[in-house]
């Protein structure tokens, strides 16, 4: 068990869609990163929160977006979902850069 | 930027075979290594991890060796098992500059080990 504790672990939603992603970051780490893996791309990472702030861009898609909580907690918001947004959604944390990043299992999003 | 490229797979052996998993990095400064495994239905795991070049990191007799002359870090093991099936990760990591310690993967090795 890494620590981190993401939810719904399996969502299964309709095209034009919205579905929000949740991530508790392991006790006391200040960083969380949101990563999509899916067959075509493999692991791409979307983007890095530290202590509430933004820190970190990369292929994330207009269509989505994420935010960290007071609590450290993160959401990560998909809408007008389309078929290719189907993918497994990996949330990490890590107590800064320079350390260790742990993941969470992961939510799988079945998008129909 | 930064990139990682790992050996193409999928990797077969039989039980008690030896493992060799090449990676090869792209990357300014400093980084930091890792090995993550992905075991069927599951998350990403940390496997082992070297942050300074000539570090070995080892695990459940995994091995890694930071070797910065040929910007490599090959997975290693000497008698696999069936457990040890999964898909294997490379990745890097930088504390500095933009990256913020964000990592980036391989492209991901599956191994499959039979008896």
């Amino acid at each position: 068990d890494s620590g981190v504790t993401q939810t719904p672990k399996h969502l299964i939603t309709a095209t034009g869609q919205r579905v929000t992603l949740r991530c508790s970051p392991r006790s006391g780490d200040l960083s969380v990163y949101w990563y999509q893996q899916s067959l075509d791309q493999g692991l791409q990472f979307l983007i890095q929160y530290y202590n509430g702030e933004e820190r970190a861009k990369g292929n994330i898609l207009e269509r989505f977006s994420a935010q960290q909580f007071p609590d450290l907690h993160s959401e990560l918001n998909l809408s007008s979902l389309e078929l290719g947004d189907s993918a497994l959604y990996f949330c990490a944390s890590s107590a800064g850069a320079g350390n260790t990043i742990y993941f969470g299992e992961g939510s799988w999003l079945t998008v129909v | 930027g930064n990139s990682v490229t790992q050996m193409e797979g999928p990797v077969t052996l039989s039980e008690e075979a030896f493992l060799t998993i090449n990676c090869t990095y792209t990357a300014t400064g400093y980084p930091s290594l890792f090995w993550y495994v992905q075991y069927p239905g599951e998350g990403l795991q940390l496997l082992l991890k070297a942050t300074k070049a000539d570090d070995k990191g080892s695990n459940k007799g995994f091995e890694a060796t930071y070797r910065k002359e040929t910007t490599s870090f090959h997975l290693e093991k000497g008698s696999v098992q069936v457990s040890d099936s999964a898909v294997y990760f490379c990745a890097l990591s930088r504390a500095g500059g933009t990256s913020y310690g964000k990592l980036t993967f391989g492209q991901g090795t599956i191994l499959t080990v039979h008896p």
